[in-house]
């Protein structure tokens, strides 16, 4: 069974531009959650999507944005860049929603790189 | 709040001793405790969790951990490290928001093993 796939692999953008982020989780998972991981930091919460539903949010601010889809693929949608959006963008599967203690299935994450 | 500190940002050691990655913790209520792995321009891979039971958790890779309540701490260890584990290690714990679930990392602690 494939994996977590995420697209695009790397991009490149300015400041003040809109990018789109996607992700496919493994076949069967229902729960998609994207990761922001700056260079030298461990991964940082955005969303929780579950059952096409936002479970929540982390402290992003209002340019962020996601969906789920019937399929349960999720797009991340970042509006007006700033350079310090330049990051690993990761998106994760899992299974249930996480009361389970369910292990997280990440993709190899989109680099963004703003200039 | 959940978090997860690891108090060092680099461990090094030769092939073929053993390996502790440190990691301590501070939640409410029980934990659940993850280590994950990232290899350079990788997602992050899943090695092993603590939900309950018993205190030495065995993962993929050879990699173990132990869960110490008083102690407040959850260790990765390994008998024998191998060159190809230099990697960086996270730990992790879910922590659960309103609604939905997130996972909580640790800024990392990379490994290095020398030959």
């Amino acid at each position: 069974d494939a994996g977590v796939t995420q697209s695009p692999t790397h991009l490149i953008k300015t400041r003040g531009q809109q990018v789109t982020l996607r992700c496919s989780p493994i076949s069967g998972h229902k729960s998609v959650s994207w990761y922001q991981q700056v260079l030298g930091q461990g991964p940082q919460f955005i969303f929780q999507y579950y059952e096409k539903e936002e479970r929540g949010r982390g402290n992003f601010p209002d340019r962020f944005s996601a969906r789920q889809f019937p399929n349960y693929s999720s797009e991340l949608n970042v509006n007006a860049l700033l350079l310090g959006d330049s990051a690993l963008y990761l998106c994760a599967s899992s299974l249930g929603w996480g009361s389970d203690g369910g292990e997280l299935f990440f993709g190899e994450g989109s680099r963004l790189t703003v200039l | 709040a959940q978090s997860v500190a690891q108090p060092e940002d680099q461990v090094n050691v030769a092939e073929g001793n053993p390996l502790t990655v440190k990691c301590t913790y501070s939640v409410s209520g029980n934990p659940y405790l993850f280590w994950y792995v990232q290899y350079p321009n990788r997602g992050l891979q899943f090695l092993l969790k603590y939900i309950t039971g018993d205190n030495l958790v065995k993962g993929s890779y050879g990699f173990e951990a132990e869960f110490n309540k008083s102690q407040t701490s959850f260790h990765l260890k390994k008998p024998s490290a191998l060159v190809s584990d230099s990697a960086l290690y996270f730990c992790a714990v879910r922590d659960y928001f309103g609604g939905g679930f997130k996972t909580i990392f640790g800024a990392g602690t990379r490994l290095f093993v020398k030959a």
